[in-house]
């Protein structure tokens, strides 16, 4: 099966900089998402890394290693904005159409 | 620019009640999805559609079907409905189900089975 796993929350300084780690467990794998929610909102696609590397999109970054089953998003010059859920996501082995999503992080952004 | 329109957006329902979830998008998408989101967990796949005229089980397809009824509209129907089923409904979209296919989510609908 499927899973994945993300710290459930970080908190950070306005300002700074924040990584939220996700590793995974899949018998196949296509690649990882990441997907932002703010409280009560809906999910909104951040970020897709089909190969292992860094992806620079603005102030978010994302990075996957496949040898190592793990991926993280990099947020800098964080914002109070940025206080949301963030979620890492893998398509099922079996079909790209099954998003699984990892339970999430909830990152709380301080003065 | 609509997006993802679901209806209702709040709804209250006793236990054996059924109740249909509309979902339309105007992007012109091939594949659509239905998810649920309980509190503190992330979303789990109840059904979707990868083209018109098709549709397939998700991680959680028990006590709900579905409908593709064109292109644009993919509905979610509980026939009777169970305490278990409270939770939010999300309806999504994508262009084609590629891997790393962004999916553009609706504003959710609130369930409460009671």
């Amino acid at each position: 099966g499927q899973s994945l796993e993300q710290p459930s929350e970080v908190t950070a300084v306005e300002g700074a900089i924040v990584q939220i780690n996700c590793t995974y467990q899949t018998s196949g794998f296509y690649g990882l998402s990441w997907y932002q929610q703010h409280d009560g909102g809906a999910p909104t696609f951040l970020s897709y890394n089909g190969l292992d590397g860094l992806e620079e999109t603005g102030r978010f970054s994302s990075f996957l290693s496949r040898s190592d089953s793990y991926g993280y998003l990099l947020l800098q010059e964080l914002q109070m904005k940025d206080s949301a859920s963030y979620f890492c996501a893998v398509s099922h082995p079996r079909s790209s159409y099954k998003l699984i999503f990892g339970s999430g992080t909830r990152l709380l952004v301080r003065p | 620019n609509a997006g993802v329109t679901q209806t209702p957006k709040f709804q209250v329902l006793k236990t054996g009640q059924s109740m249909t979830l509309q979902c339309a998008q105007d992007m012109n998408h091939n594949s659509m999805y239905w998810y649920r989101q309980d509190p503190g967990m992330g979303l789990r796949l109840i059904y979707y559609s990868a083209s018109e005229g098709t549709t397939d089980k998700g991680e959680v397809p028990n006590g709900y079907n579905v409908s593709r009824l064109n292109k644009r509209e993919f509905s979610l129907r509980l026939e009777s409905a169970a305490p278990s089923q409270t939770s939010v409904y999300f309806c999504a979209s994508s262009a084609s189900g590629g891997a790393g296919e962004k999916l553009f989510f609706g504003s959710g609908t609130q369930l409460s089975v009671l």
